[in-house]
């Protein structure tokens, strides 16, 4: 139980066009998504909390108009990075949570040339 | 604010041989703690957690974790590594209810593991 999956695993795109990355719970549903960015060799940093039916809370520094989130369902949450650049290439993971604990994705991994 | 230190970088140890991952956390109350293993280009998958009760815990793998409330540490153990142990580990302290961070996760910065056979 508690599977969460992410598509697309791995991603190129070009500079200035934008990317949907999509994060579900299989077979639960989550009131709360969480988006996480790592960057190589560098613990995760919380970029938003994605709340179903409302909107995103961004972390500071984190820019909202770049990243933007939707957590239409119960089930699903997505992040859009915006005219993406080269410094947008890094690991974006999200997790889903019940009570007190997070169930992670596998990841994806955004590389824009 | 709530906040992880691991302040080992990269460990190496020997096959058969016995782990300790230090962590220690900083939080105004009692805090709900985590161990997370992430094999490269993975997500991150539980080891093990600590909620309330007993201060030693067991999780997958064979792998256990002690709270000590004394020391603000959450050292993760295996006795004896295995080489598919190899990965980065990652302790995280989390939010409890009543408060905008409800839920959230602050992780330390991770310990690699390399096992030597």
């Amino acid at each position: 139980g508690a599977v969460v999956s992410q598509h697309p695993s791995w991603v190129i795109c070009k500079s200035g066009t934008s990317v949907k990355i999509e994060c579900r719970s299989l077979d639960f549903q989550a009131t709360t998504m969480f988006w996480y960015r790592q960057f190589p060799k560098q613990s995760l940093m919380l970029m938003a909390t994605s709340n179903e039916g409302s909107k995103a809370t961004y972390e500071q520094g984190v820019e909202k108009d770049k990243f933007l989130i939707n957590h239409a369902s119960l089930t699903l949450s997505t992040l859009t990075v915006t005219s993406a650049h080269p410094e947008d290439s890094s690991f974006y993971i999200c997790s889903a949570r019940v009570v007190y604990e997070q169930y992670f994705g596998p990841g994806t991994r955004l590389t824009v040339t | 604010a709530q906040s992880v230190t691991q302040p080992d970088i990269h460990i190496t140890v020997s096959e058969g041989a016995s782990l300790e991952l230090r962590c220690n956390y900083s939080y105004g109350a009692t805090p709900y703690l985590f161990w997370y293993v992430q094999s490269p280009g993975q997500g991150l998958q539980l080891l093990l957690k600590y909620f309330s009760g007993d201060t030693l815990v067991q999780g997958i793998k064979g792998f256990e974790a002690e709270f000590k409330r004394s020391q603000s540490s959450f050292n993760l153990r295996k006795p004896s590594v295995h080489w598919s142990d190899a990965a980065e580990y990652f302790c995280a302290v989390g939010a409890g209810a009543g408060g905008t961070s409800y839920g959230k996760l602050t992780f330390g910065q991770g310990t690699i593991l390399t096992v030597h056979p």
